[in-house]
């Protein structure tokens, strides 16, 4: 069956340094793939979105990769901020009509 | 912009109670979905809807109804209630058919009890 895995455990690291989730995905071949950010008490807010053509999407601090060999994607934040600190999700869309999500991985930026 | 709108924010029902949650986007979107969210399993697709009047099931659909009348609306239907339904639910809509190369947009979410 189809499978995205996000760590479950919570990162942690310390402010100003890069932090980096991982999304895995199997028996799936997603066209898109999308990364949410959501606080607490509060629904997703999109974040950015990676063709299975592109390798690196940019966004300010924000850079994301997807290796549709490997069948993963790389969720970077550089020069990470307290403000930083929330639950982040990544979701696959094919053309299924169907927009899947991982379970997320909390960040938590320490000052 | 309101954008999604979701009604009641909190619920408390009583195992066997039906009720529905109710879900309107103001931007003309054509696709809208619902999911829940229990802890540690992120969210799970229940019911989509590509347009007015088809809705299609998502990953867990047993025991919830969806309608989509109109464009603006896509409201979530319990018809009996079970403790398993205890979640946070979310509605969620995206500008075209298919959700793939564009953003989906999330309303504020409804914590749903069941005891």
């Amino acid at each position: 069956s189809q499978k995205i895995e996000q760590n479950s455990e919570a990162l942690n690291i310390q402010e100003g340094k890069t932090a980096t989730l991982t999304c895995n995905y199997t028996n799936y071949s997603p066209a898109y793939l999308q990364w949410y950010r959501q606080d607490p008490g509060r629904g997703p807010v999109f974040l950015l979105l990676i063709r299975e053509n592109e390798k690196e999407k940019r966004k300010e601090r924000l850079k994301v990769t997807f290796d549709t060999t490997l069948k993963q994607s790389l969720f970077h934040i550089t020069a990470s901020q307290p403000a930083d600190s929330a639950t982040y999700l990544c979701a696959l869309a094919g053309n299924t009509g169907k927009l899947i999500f991982g379970q997320g991985t909390t960040l938590q930026v320490k000052p | 912009n309101a954008g999604v709108t979701q009604t009641p924010k909190f619920q408390v029902l009583k195992t066997g109670q039906s009720m529905t949650l109710q879900c309107a986007q103001d931007m003309n979107h054509e696709y809208m979905s619902w999911y829940r969210q229990d802890p540690g399993m992120g969210l799970r697709l229940i019911h989509y809807s590509v347009g007015a009047g088809i809705t299609d099931q998502g990953e867990v659909p047993n025991g919830y109804n969806v309608s989509r009348s109109t464009t603006e609306d896509f409201p979530l239907r319990l018809l009996s209630a079970a403790p398993s339904q205890t979640s946070v639910y979310f509605c969620a809509s995206s500008p075209f058919r298919v959700p793939m190369n564009t953003e989906a947009f999330f309303g504020q979410g409804t914590r749903l009890t069941v005891v």
